[in-house]
């Protein structure tokens, strides 16, 4: 059973701080994504990495960066919260190479800015 | 145009209905499509895949209509279990290509099945 796991489900931190979120999958997945969801504005992709040490923005990466030294472990960091990133956050993983492109998430992260 | 549309809803349905879901894509070049289905408070999960024709799993049909640019999904017997909110999914469609399973969400149609 794939498992994609992240640190917290739930967060509560103030405006300024730097925030560490944790993704972790257990299935050797070249592919890690991470996502933002909001009521009336869906799932959109902050930033996605295809191997160790890459990665690319997506559509709303401002605000945030992201690492990955290593292949199962992808992390999102907010430099400086901001009340417009409390947030439902999604990690996902997937296979390369061609379909199915199935994406796995974990649980998710609700983040609170205060 | 939106990359992927759906209504919104809420589709609110009798137990034993048939509800039958659209999405639209704007990108003739996409290629692949699938439906995620997502419980509240919960992540989304893969509920079926939508190759080429389209395809069926038990209750649940997806077809594909690549002239018109939509995809639907058919719910026959509606069960209490199948409240949720269904989001179509589409590959090649946004700004990174398909080659590394991108995928791009519509916003999800959100069901709820009545007694």
């Amino acid at each position: 059973d794939v498992k994609v796991t992240q640190s917290s489900r739930y967060l509560v931190k103030r405006t300024g701080e730097k925030v560490f979120l944790e993704c972790v999958q257990d299935m050797d997945h070249e592919n890690m994504f991470w996502y933002r969801q909001d009521p009336g504005l869906g799932l959109r992709l902050i930033y996605f990495s295809y191997d160790v040490k890459m990665k690319e923005k997506g559509d709303i990466p401002e605000g945030y960066s992201v690492s990955r030294e290593k292949k199962e472990r992808f992390s999102l960091i907010l430099e400086s919260a901001s009340t417009n990133q409390t947030s439902m956050y999604l990690c996902a993983s997937s296979t390369s190479g061609g379909p199915p492109y199935e994406q796995y998430f974990g649980p998710g992260t609700r983040l609170t800015v205060t | 145009r939106k990359e992927v549309e759906q209504d919104p809803g809420p589709f609110n349905v009798p137990e034993g209905a048939t509800v039958a879901f659209n999405c639209t894509y704007s990108n003739s070049a996409s290629q692949s499509f699938f439906w995620y289905r997502q419980d509240c408070r919960k992540e989304p999960k893969l509920l079926m895949s939508v190759y080429s024709s389209g395809n069926e799993d038990g209750r649940f049909t997806a077809q594909l209509n690549r002239a018109s640019q939509y995809i639907s999904l058919l719910i026959r017997d509606s069960k209490l279990s199948d409240s949720a909110t269904y989001l179509c999914v589409v590959i090649g469609g946004g700004n990174y290509g398909g080659s590394q399973g991108n995928l791009i969400f519509g916003k999800g149609t959100k069901l709820s099945v009545k007694p």
